[in-house]
């Protein structure tokens, strides 16, 4: 079975700009969350998303937006780059919600804001 | 709030040897996990290991163990008989089970095992 899909690999973008990062979850999960992490730092949860619905939100400005669609697949979405927006940006899927469910990482994709 | 600390961001072993990364959390929840999380240069994030806050048992997974103290909110991560694939970052993490999957990360431990 194919593990969690993430494009592009890489990214590189300019200040100001806007960029759409894209996820597709382990077939029959329906749970999708979006980590960054910036180098040399533990992933920041951005948001979680199950069942096309927002389910959390970290700690990040507005810039960020996020949404999932009818077949589980999110898209994270950043406006108005920064410098400080680079980073690898990860995104996990899990099952479900409730009781414990094991999150599965993608390979990230790198994003660099010149 | 949940926080998460690992002291040491670097260490190395000796391949074949025992190495114990260390971390410490900060909740005032029952009822939560505790993850170490592997990440190798390949930047894919591989679960090692969980731990779930009831259990008094230390979980363990093949070379690896951990060393739970609840009270002292404390959870390290040992690695026996090393192995050179065993070189990556190593994230301790926290989940909340009252807050749906949502993980908390400390700042990682680089391992480095040296032949």
């Amino acid at each position: 079975d194919a593990g969690v899909t993430q494009s592009p690999t890489h990214l590189i973008k300019t200040r100001g700009q806007h960029v759409t990062l894209r996820c597709s979850p382990i077939s029959g999960h329906k749970s999708v969350s979006w980590y960054q992490q910036v180098l040399g730092q533990g992933p920041q949860f951005i948001f979680q998303y199950y069942e096309k619905e927002e389910r959390g939100r970290g700690n990040f400005p507005d810039r960020f937006s996020a949404r999932q669609f009818p077949n589980y697949s999110s898209e994270l979405n950043v406006n108005a780059l920064l410098l400080g927006d680079s980073a690898l940006y990860l995104c996990a899927s899990t099952q479900g919600l409730g009781t414990y469910n094991e999150q599965f990482f993608g390979p990230g994709t790198r994003l660099t804001v010149l | 709030a949940q926080t998460v600390t690992q002291s040491q961001p670097e260490m190395s072993v000796q391949e074949a040897e025992t190495v114990t990364l260390s971390c410490t959390y900060d909740t005032s929840e029952n009822n939560y996990y505790l993850f170490w999380y592997k990440q190798p240069p390949s930047r894919q994030m591989i679960l090692v290991i969980r731990q779930e806050a009831y259990k008094q048992q230390n979980a363990t997974e093949n070379r690896f163990s951990v060393n739970f103290q609840k009270a002292a909110k404390s959870f390290s991560l040992k690695i026996s008989d090393s192995q050179l694939g065993d070189t990556a970052m190593y994230f301790c993490a926290f989940m909340n089970n009252n807050a749906g999957n949502m993980l908390t990360f400390g700042g990682g431990t680089r391992l480095m095992v040296k032949p």
